[in-house]
């Protein structure tokens, strides 16, 4: 069975902080990782996925085989970024979702 | 961006009443889609897969004779909760899957059974 576990549910950080929201991962196969976002009264939507390797919003991931884990990093934290965060796993041809992060962005 | 739409984004119903809630993609065509349940300050717990022209394949624990998908077209999916009772009352979230694997969510829909 494939797991995503967030051991974090509720995570303040300063403006101007760094952030580091954590994502491990339970997967007998090759992993597909994602993170979603959803700010206040908003649908989910796709923020990153490990495979594009790309930083969005100034945020990045890095999958870490050996370590099973897709953190979310972002070296200097803005209000705006105060959201839910959902790290997702691809697999089996479905997306399973960790338990979220709330992340508030104290000014 | 691929755009997914849900409706009705808020219901009421009565104990005993049957409801849909319909899913299109609107800028794309979706082999699969995808029906989930979010209850409040918790994370979304997939339901279905629901692929075109078949019959779709529920999670473990779901009742599929309760939560009936059909996936008539590319473009649309649509979940009917039937003898919907209080404890159905939930946030039920469709999303739609490119052939690129990104998977894109509809605003949810708010069902509430008194």
């Amino acid at each position: 069975a494939q797991r995503v576990t967030q051991p974090e549910k509720l995570l303040s950080v300063f403006k101007g902080a760094p952030v580091e929201l954590k994502c491990n991962y339970s997967y007998s196969g090759s992993p597909e990782l994602f993170w979603y976002v959803q700010y206040s009264r908003q649908r989910l939507q796709l923020l990153l996925r490990h495979i594009s390797r790309e930083s969005i919003k100034g945020f990045t991931a890095d999958l870490n085989k050996g370590e099973t884990s897709f953190h979310l990093k972002k070296p200097f934290a803005q209000e705006e970024d105060s959201a839910m965060y959902y790290c997702a796993l691809f697999g089996n041809e479905k997306l399973t979702f960790g338990t979220g992060t709330r992340l508030t962005i104290i000014p | 961006g691929a755009v997914v739409s849900q409706h009705p984004s808020w219901v009421i119903c009565k104990s005993g009443t049957s409801v849909k809630i319909e899913c299109r993609s609107l800028d794309f065509q979706a082999t699969t889609m995808f029906w989930y349940r979010q209850f409040p300050k918790q994370s979304l717990m997939l339901m279905a897969t629901s692929n075109e022209g078949s019959k779709a394949t529920y999670e473990q624990g779901v009742e599929k004779d309760k939560f009936l998908i059909n996936h008539a077209s590319l473009t649309l999916s649509t979940l009917t909760v039937t003898s919907a009772h209080p404890e159905d009352s939930s946030f039920y979230i469709c999303s739609a899957r490119q052939p690129t694997y990104e998977q894109y969510f509809g605003p949810g829909t708010r069902l509430t059974v008194t």
